[in-house]
């Protein structure tokens, strides 16, 4: 069964900083590229970022709005992705999701239940 | 950067034809996707590719692309059906991926 489970979300201070994970199981991980995908209470959906695979490169890309805060990471090996969050807003808060692709293009066919941020004082 | 319009509501009484429209500059030159999202559930990918469909989701979902116009088109509404729904496309201008807005659907 495909499986994408978030986790590490929580309440944090504006300018602290927090971790993401995303554990999948179900698919090949290490061919896919992983986005993140957030949803501010009442929002719409909003793209963070992306990784490519290693194969392709693994680089990194970011929305502008999160671009130079937050950093997009995997270890294969775990089968896990990861989003670092610096220096934290209150508009960082949302639901974050992990959902995979087989390249850029492609749709969003697979989605986890979601981690919670609140960045409140 | 590219822009996705969507209304934000649209209501249908059951049993008839709901059209969610996504509008973009020369949309019809990307590939689109469809999401439908129940209140605190994640979303659900309903159309890919502006008009193929998942396995599991009902023929009842269509999508169609052209011009500066996407168009999901759900027949014979049911109440089931009512949830967001959100249209997508991947762009090489900034961002790669755009999210429309978002519309709510009613079903009466």
């Amino acid at each position: 069964e495909v499986q994408l489970v978030e986790s590490g979300g929580g309440l944090v201070k504006p300018g602290g900083s927090l971790r993401l994970s995303c554990a999948a199981s179900g698919f090949t991980f290490s061919n896919a590229w992983m986005s993140w995908v957030r949803q501010a209470p009442g929002k719409g959906l909003e793209w963070v970022g992306r990784i490519k695979s290693k194969t392709d490169g693994g680089t990194t890309d970011y929305a502008a709005p999160v671009k130079g805060r937050f950093t997009i990471s995997r270890d294969d090996s775990k089968n896990t992705l990861y989003l670092q969050m610096n220096s934290l807003k209150t508009e960082d808060t949302a639901v974050y999701y992990c959902t995979p692709t087989r390249g850029d293009g492609d749709a969003f066919d697979i989605w986890g239940q979601g981690t919670m941020v609140t960045v409140s004082s | 950067s590219y822009v996705l319009t969507q209304p934000p509501s649209v209501s249908v009484a059951p049993g008839k034809t709901a059209r969610i429209t996504c509008g973009g500059n020369n949309i019809g030159s990307k590939s689109v996707h469809w999401y439908q999202q129940k209140p605190g559930q994640a979303p659900v990918l309903v159309i890919y590719y502006d008009s193929d469909r998942p396995s599991g989701i009902p023929e009842r979902f269509s999508g169609s692309n052209s011009g500066n116009t996407a168009t999901l088109t759900i027949s014979r509404v049911e109440a089931g059906d009512e949830a967001d729904y959100y249209c997508q496309v991947w762009d090489s201008s900034s961002d790669p991926v755009v999210f429309g807005g978002g519309t709510k659907l009613t079903v009466l």
